[in-house]
């Protein structure tokens, strides 16, 4: 069956980075994009990015761009995003899930607090 | 503020219908049959319900159903039951080649 795994819950102060695991089983990895997506206590998601598992390429949302870098590991069919210059509006679970406009399957989320 | 407009909250009795909405622009539900639905329990990743506007994933209830008209998506549940109370959100691929999203309505049921 489909799973994604995503790395356990970070506590960050301003100005540090923060990169969050997300591993892939139960399908061809390099088949689905994967894509970010955060969401702040109370609010809606909000799109970060996906990532091409097969090429490496990779598109987001332009108030992330210049913070955000996500990469893969083809060999361990893993994906990564690293958040820099961490601010307290930061705070958010932040979730994996397979595809880009259908997301079909998710990661069951990493809770990011950023405090100092 | 969240790209696409919901409803804060919906409500109703058991085995009543209600419809969720979800308003964007002519740059994302307008220009693409690329809405989809999503629930979300507390404490839980959301669920795909909905997606391509009208399309039920395999396990989905067909008490849910997706429609859109212009700019305006919207989300119907059918014989509503106290398991179908939680968040839902929508979302559209945008002329940016982004994914939007609603901020969310809180279904209740009475």
């Amino acid at each position: 069956q489909v799973q994604l795994e995503q790395s356990g819950a970070e506590v960050k102060k301003p100005g540090a980075s923060v990169k969050v695991s997300c591993k892939t089983s139960g399908y061809r990895f390099t088949d689905y994009y994967i894509q970010w997506v955060r969401q702040a206590p109370g609010q809606g998601p909000e799109w970060m990015g996906w990532i091409n598992p097969h090429s490496g390429g990779t598109n987001s949302a332009q108030r992330f761009q210049g913070r955000i870098t996500m990469t893969r590991d083809t060999s361990i069919s893993s994906v990564y995003m690293e958040l820099s210059r961490l601010r307290s509006d930061d705070t958010a679970v932040y979730y994996c899930a397979r595809g880009t406009i259908i997301n079909d399957y998710w990661g069951q989320g990493t809770m990011v607090t950023v405090s100092s | 503020q969240s790209a696409l407009t919901q409803p804060a909250s919906v409500s109703g009795s058991p085995g009543q219908s209600i419809t969720i909405s979800c308003t964007g622009t002519s740059s994302d539900i307008a220009d693409y049959d690329y809405v989809s639905w999503y629930q979300q329990h507390p404490g839980k990743a959301p669920r795909l319900m909905i997606y391509e506007v009208t399309n039920r994933p395999s396990g989905v209830s067909t008490r849910f159903s997706g429609s859109k008209s212009g700019n305006t998506a919207s989300l119907t549940i059918s014989g509503l039951q106290a398991e179908d109370e939680a968040d839902y959100y929508c979302s559209s691929f945008t002329s940016s080649s982004t994914l939007a999203f609603g901020g969310g309505t809180k279904v209740t049921v009475l």
